[in-house]
């Protein structure tokens, strides 16, 4: 199965300021790559599909880039609500896998 | 609204069995996958399988295969994952999402969007 991995784990960052998460994938996943918000007690609300298509009603200041094995998310200024854990998933091959989460927490 | 509601909270003992249901609202239900996932508390996502609800056919994480089934009622609009023997490490919050992008649209080949609120089942003796 395909290995994603998130870096960092743990990302500490002041409100207004750029945020950049990474995902790798242990193969190449084309651009069959997404990124889920997830904040607690809630289920992950998807941001990005496509490596870079934002989702409906998702902020523009969340971005994403990439293709085959690397992969990041931008924030381009963090909202008091951006403080969340993100997930990369690649859904090219099977089974689906998801990294184990970028946490971003208030600086 | 394209929506899924899942079942309530479900206490189990090691060695039964939990059936979750996912009730689809604001699509025609046949016309995108179900996956189900699972998160362990304060762990990530794990997926655990798919089905296709317009014939049923399903595909299931390997590690849980003999454990799962998947099914469907399309006269209610509800899909249905039940998990057999089950273990204190099955403790978890289960969520049902649909594929992002219709069968015919993208098979094989989708996100997931949107999500159910997801079931908290717990396993305790």
């Amino acid at each position: 199965e395909i290995v994603m991995t998130q870096s960092p784990a743990t990302l500490s960052v002041s409100p207004g300021e750029r945020a950049t998460l990474s995902c790798r994938a242990s193969q190449s996943v084309s651009s069959n790559l997404a990124w889920y918000q997830q904040k607690p007690g809630q289920a992950p609300r998807l941001l990005i599909y496509g490596a870079s298509t934002t989702a409906t009603g998702i902020p523009a200041r969340f971005s994403g880039s990439g293709s085959g094995t690397e992969f990041t998310l931008t924030i381009s200024s963090l909202q008091s609500e951006d403080f969340a854990v993100y997930y990369c998933q690649q859904y090219n091959n099977w089974p689906r896998t998801f990294g184990q989460g970028t946490k971003v927490e208030i600086k | 609204q394209v929506q899924l509601v899942q079942s309530g909270a479900e206490v189990k003992k090691p060695g039964a069995s939990v059936k979750v249901s996912c009730k689809a609202f604001g699509y025609t239900l046949t016309d995108y996958y179900v996956h189900w996932v699972r998160q362990a508390p304060g762990q990530g996502l794990e997926w655990m399988g798919i089905i296709n609800p317009s014939g049923g056919g399903t595909s299931y994480a390997q590690r849980l295969q003999d454990r799962v089934t998947m099914t469907r009622d399309t006269s209610t609009s509800t899909v249905y994952m039940e998990l057999s023997s089950l273990r204190s490490e099955d403790t978890a919050v289960y969520y049902c999402a649909r594929d992002g992008c219709s069968s015919t649209s993208c098979p094989g080949k989708a996100w997931f969007d949107p999500w159910g609120q997801g079931t908290l089942v717990t396993v305790s003796s």
